[in-house]
């Protein structure tokens, strides 16, 4: 199974600030169909997790444009160049390239 | 509104079976994969199974191989996971969800299993 690791596992954040997590996968997750195989979600306190980026550095329908993503191969980031009050949760990235997908651990963003 | 709406969890025996249910709205069923992923409680997320458009093909994690059965019935936009054998270690809020081009996009709300004697 691919592993993912994610870094780090809390962030405490001031409003306003940048925030970085990377994530990195024990396999490439680039696929021979030219598709980079990795997502980032968001799961808010008490909901359902929701999809923020898409094949790495995609930003999914609604998502904010200070939510950005990038890396390629094994080494992926998540970054938001302004964290808001409501950027609140755990941050996931998947690896969707390989069979199990595989989940990093998580990162839990709190704000100061 | 496009949504994904979950029924069907519970408490249920070490041993015990359970139907989870997933029925969806506003969008063509019949086209997409489905998947279902669960959250063991205060843990992360973990990836369970996936059909296909027609439900010819149907991939699962080894951890439930054997005892859990993704199926779905297109006429009735409904997906469902028949888990059988329920082991404690299983106990989790199971979330259906949709993966256009592998990307989880749309979620259910999830609902709860607790196995426990």
């Amino acid at each position: 199974d691919i592993v993912v690791t994610q870094t780090p596992l809390s962030l405490s954040v001031t409003p306003g600030q940048p925030a970085s997590i990377s994530c990195k996968s024990s396999q490439s997750v680039l696929h021979s169909d030219g598709m980079t195989y990795l997502f980032w979600y968001l799961q808010k306190p008490g909901q359902s997790p929701q999809l923020l980026i898409y094949e790495a550095s995609n930003r999914f329908s609604g998502v904010p444009d200070r939510f950005s993503g990038s890396g390629s191969g094994t080494d992926f980031t998540l970054q938001i160049s302004r964290v808001e009050a409501e950027d609140v949760g755990v941050y996931y990235c998947m690896q969707g390239i390989q069979l199990p997908w595989t989940f990093g651990q998580g990162t839990k963003v709190e704000i100061k | 509104e496009v949504q994904l709406v979950q029924s069907g969890g519970g408490l249920v025996q070490p041993g015990g079976s359970l139907r989870l249910s997933c029925v969806v709205s506003k969008f063509t069923f019949s086209t997409y994969w489905m998947t279902w992923v669960r959250q063991a409680p205060g843990k992360g997320l973990e990836w369970v199974a996936n059909i296909n458009e027609d439900g010819s093909i149907k991939q699962y994690v080894d951890s439930v191989k054997g005892r859990f059965t993704i199926s779905r019935d297109n006429a009735r936009n409904s997906l469902y996971l028949q888990m059988n054998s329920l082991r404690v270690e299983d106990t989790a809020v199971y979330y259906c969800a949709r993966p256009p081009g592998r990307r989880l996009d749309l979620w259910g709300r999830g609902t709860m299993v607790t196995v426990s004697s």
